[in-house]
């Protein structure tokens, strides 16, 4: 069974820094073409595309937050993780990852992580 | 910066009716567009991949189409557990920009 599961700070403090870890299982990324992507939520509000990193471990950001997203793969861990610095009040959302299955064969983001929920505030 | 436009933001309709929510995008794409349906305080879940194809489980009431910059999701006959919020989105080359959501309510 293929599984996400995404982890991290639940409070951050404003100008901080976030790094959330998204560990998969049940799926190698190796030798599969995979890619993971980070997406977010606010509370009531739409799901927001951040980052993804693609099997061939090119990055893709999202342009209004590309200077404060980092995305990396490691493969090792089975692990995506996903640094965003200067955390505001405005960052405070549900941070989900979500996996790929890239080319023909894709059926576009099938697979969710159940999402972490962090709260930015002093 | 690419878009993608859905309409309307916000529908209610009866049980049984016939819905249609659309997404445009701001330049043309080929058909990795996706169709998410997300119900409150859940993860959102594939029903629409390649702009037409149905996702494995997924009722055939849901259907989708389009290519390039205009696309659609239709519900054929609106069910009451079709409450949901649906979200579009280009999967293919980044950005993998999602629509701004339509929620679906029943009168």
């Amino acid at each position: 069974q293929v599984t996400l599961k995404e982890s991290g700070p639940v409070l951050v403090k404003p100008t901080e820094t976030l790094t959330l870890t998204c560990t998969v299982s049940g799926f190698s990324f190796n030798n599969n073409r995979v890619g993971v992507s980070w997406i977010r939520q606010p509370p009531g509000k739409a799901l927001e595309w951040l980052a993804h990193i693609y099997s061939f471990d090119e990055e893709s950001y999202t342009t209004s937050l590309k200077s404060r997203l980092t995305i990396s793969k490691d493969t090792s861990k089975s692990q995506v993780v996903l640094i965003m610095t200067n955390m505001d009040p405005v960052d405070t959302a549900t941070y989900f990852c979500a996996r790929i299955t890239e080319g023909t064969s894709s059926h576009a983001f099938d697979i969710w992580g159940q999402g972490t929920m962090v709260t930015v505030s002093s | 910066d690419f878009q993608m436009t859905q309409s309307p933001s916000s529908l209610s309709a009866f049980v049984g009716d016939r819905v249609t929510i659309t997404c445009r995008a701001s330049q043309g794409f080929g058909n990795s567009l996706a169709w998410y349906q997300q119900k409150p305080g859940k993860v959102p879940k594939v029903l629409i991949y390649a702009a037409s194809t149905l996702q494995s489980g997924v009722p055939s009431r849901f259907s989708g189409s389009g290519s390039g910059t205009d696309f659609t999701l239709t519900i054929s006959s609106l069910q009451p557990e079709d409450v949901a919020t649906y979200y579009c989105q280009k999967y293919d080359i980044g950005p993998l920009t999602f629509g701004g959501g339509t929620k679906v309510e029943i009168k």
